[in-house]
């Protein structure tokens, strides 16, 4: 059964803090994604990457890195977190041999006091 | 840059009624995808429409793609509870490069 794994379901982080969020699939997908979820705005893709150490901007990068050192595990990162980054975030993967339905995770939900 | 919106944002509707979803984009549409998120859960996917004009059921559910391909619609026959949460539609825009539309959140009253 595909599985796409988010290391935490809730989260609750300081202003500055830098925040790491992971995600591991395991169904050898190229292609992994990270979306935000907000009420009446819809997903919003971040970053996306289609490789190892590959990695393209989304619609709304400002504010984050990321991460894809090995094809399983993609991770997002908050430098110095702000309050507008609460959100929930959105893990998912798509198999690179055609277009097809992405996978997601249950999603990390991120507070920044 | 491309937007894809929703219409309705909200949708409570009597046990038994249909229900509508459309999703529009000020650009031609190239594959559109529909997911569905249960309340407290994540986007699963339900479809995946390719061509102009292309219509495709799964039980109660019938989805239609535009034949100018600048809109998408879902329908739903006989509304059921377990139908309650929100309604994604999705667009390819660039390879394996997804955009959401906004959801329209559907609630099932008994």
């Amino acid at each position: 059964d595909v599985k796409v794994t988010q290391s935490s379901r809730y989260l609750v982080k300081r202003t500055g803090e830098k925040v790491f969020l992971e995600c591991v699939q395991d169904m050898d997908h190229e292609n992994m994604f990270w979306y935000r979820q907000d009420p009446g705005l819809g997903l919003r893709l971040i970053y996306f990457s289609y490789d190892v150490k590959m990695k393209e901007k989304g619609d709304i990068p400002e504010g984050y890195s990321v991460s894809r050192e090995k094809k399983e595990r993609f991770s997002l990162i908050l430098e110095s977190a702000s309050t507008n980054q609460t959100s929930m975030y959105l893990c998912a993967s798509l198999a690179g041999t055609r277009t097809g339905e992405l996978f997601f995770g249950e999603g990390s939900r991120l507070t920044v006091l | 840059g491309q937007q894809v919106m929703q219409i309705p944002q909200y949708q409570h509707v009597q046990e038994g009624e249909d229900f509508t979803t459309y999703c529009n984009s000020s650009t031609t549409l190239s594959n559109i995808q529909w997911y569905k998120q249960r309340p407290g859960g994540h986007p699963v996917f339900l479809i995946q429409l390719v061509k102009s004009g292309e219509v495709k059921k799964q039980k109660r559910l019938t989805f239609q793609f535009g034949e100018a391909k600048k809109n998408s619609s879902l329908h739903i026959t006989a509304t059921q509870t377990t139908d309650v949460g929100t309604y994604f539609c999705a667009d390819e825009v660039g390879t394996y490069k997804y955009i959401f539309g906004t959801g329209t959140r559907l609630k099932v009253l008994a």
